[in-house]
């Protein structure tokens, strides 16, 4: 099995520019969402894709964009970078709506540093 | 709004000693709640559900509806119980809302 994969790891953008940040699900999982991570606080939602469409969203503006594809992996787009979006970006899968448990598998996240 | 707190930041004990972590939620319906542990240099992960009533890892958490809490217990800690803890909520917009995490360390 597996697990969640995400990349880059690690990258450093300026302000103003544009990040495309990818996921790969676990295998099974047809739900993937995305969270921020700022330093010294919890993830927070940015939105959710099930079977290619977006699925609920969170409290961002909407520069953040994303994409399932038909294999379920996912990308993350940011335009127009701030500073303040520097932070962890988390990629979690689950089972669809129906057999959801409501548990969350992670990627170790891809770190943004913009400048 | 729905909003999940964490009133501590971190959380120090010493091993064999009970250990509590506070949750406090607002929500409007029922909620869903859980609790995901993040160890050194491992990703987040599902501890518990509450509509699982499991113990895991000698870990319980109980639903109070009435004080909106649902505080994570363990009697004994251990030294491997060091990890960032976050408390969860499910509810609408298929979103899972997260506090900001409480840091525990047992020492031995």
């Amino acid at each position: 099995e597996t697990g969640v994969t995400q990349s880059p790891t690690h990258l450093i953008k300026t302000r103003g520019q544009q990040v495309t940040l990818r996921c790969s699900s676990q295998s099974g999982h047809n739900t993937v969402s995305w969270y921020q991570q700022a330093l010294g606080q919890g993830p927070q939602f940015i939105f959710q894709y099930y079977r290619e469409e977006e699925n609920g969203r969170g409290n961002f503006p909407p520069r953040f964009s994303g994409l399932q594809f038909p294999n379920y992996s996912s990308e993350l787009n940011v335009n127009a970078l701030e500073l303040d979006d520097s932070a962890l970006y988390l990629c979690a899968s689950s089972l669809g709506v129906s057999e959801n448990t409501g548990e969350l598998f992670f990627g170790e996240g891809s770190r943004l540093t913009v400048l | 709004a729905q909003r999940v707190t964490q009133p501590e930041k971190l959380l120090s004990v010493f091993k064999g000693a009970p250990v509590e972590l506070k949750c406090n939620y607002s929500y409007s319906g029922s909620p869903e709640l859980f609790w995901y542990v993040q160890y050194s240099r491992q990703r987040l992960q599902l501890l518990l559900r509450h509509i699982s009533r499991e113990s895991i890892k000698g870990f319980t958490a109980d639903l109070n509806k009435g004080e909106t809490s649902f505080h994570l217990k363990k009697p004994f800690a251990q030294e491997e119980d060091s990890a960032m803890y976050y408390c969860a909520l499910s509810g609408t917009d298929n979103d899972m809302r997260f506090g900001a995490g409480t840091r525990l360390t047992v020492k031995p």
